[in-house]
């Protein structure tokens, strides 16, 4: 039961041009989303985050959108650059610590 | 300085062994975490611990038997080894009483292969 979906496993993107990752998820008690980083051997990093008392949380390349009533977010990388070729993963949780992945999505930012 | 570390990094085994994967984190965080990383790409959460006391035990086979011997620690130990277990294993921790939004802070992980 996926209760986070990230439907596309992979996204290629021109370095410059804006990426956009999105994120489905199916339980409504969820109020706390997540966007990790994971570049290959490591272990995945934490980028941003919102609350569902926002529709959108911005930092510095990065900005995540919210859509509660369609259950739907989605991270926004501009400009793009080589660098941020990696698996972006999104989380989400809406109980006492357990938070949930979905499957990833590995960008790949072309110079 | 490595904020969270894992050893081994890679361990092959036979099945029906029994073997242990350690964890350390030195951000002096009250909350660690185990997870698992199968070959469909899906991280689950395993155990979560708060000072020493477990928080979260999802549905993971008793064979798994987290051990935390203190808050810096968070060992994984998996008794009688199965295909099924082969996967990345990720520890984790956090900083406070392991709220939802707290920020984890992941290891390199542990590739388990079962043979």
């Amino acid at each position: 039961d996926q209760q986070v979906k990230q439907n596309s496993p992979s996204l290629s993107v021109q370095e410059g041009r804006i990426s956009i990752l999105n994120c489905d998820y199916t339980n409504s008690m969820f109020d706390y989303f997540l966007w990790y980083k994971k570049y290959p051997a490591e272990g995945p990093t934490f980028l941003i985050s919102i609350s569902s008392i926002k529709d959108k949380n911005e930092d510095g390349r990065f900005t995540v959108f919210l859509n509660k009533s369609a259950k739907h977010l989605s991270l926004h990388i501009v400009p793009s650059q080589p660098g941020d070729s990696a698996v972006y993963f999104c989380a989400a949780s809406g109980g006492y610590q357990k938070v949930t992945f979905g499957i990833g999505t590995k960008l790949q930012v072309i110079p | 300085d490595t904020a969270v570390s894992q050893t081994p990094k890679y361990l092959v085994t036979q099945m029906g062994n029994d073997k242990s994967i350690k964890c350390e984190q030195n951000l002096g965080h009250d909350t660690m975490y185990w997870y698992k990383q199968d070959s469909k790409k899906f991280l689950k959460i395993m155990f979560s611990y708060n000072n020493k006391e477990l928080i979260i035990n999802e549905t993971v086979p008793n064979r798994f038997s987290p051990k935390s011997p203190d808050k810096a620690h968070l060992n994984l130990h998996i008794n009688s080894l199965e295909l099924g277990d082969s996967a990345v294993y990720f520890c984790a921790s956090s900083q406070d009483s392991g709220s939802r939004t707290d920020t984890q802070y992941f290891g390199p992980g542990t590739r388990l292969t079962v043979l």
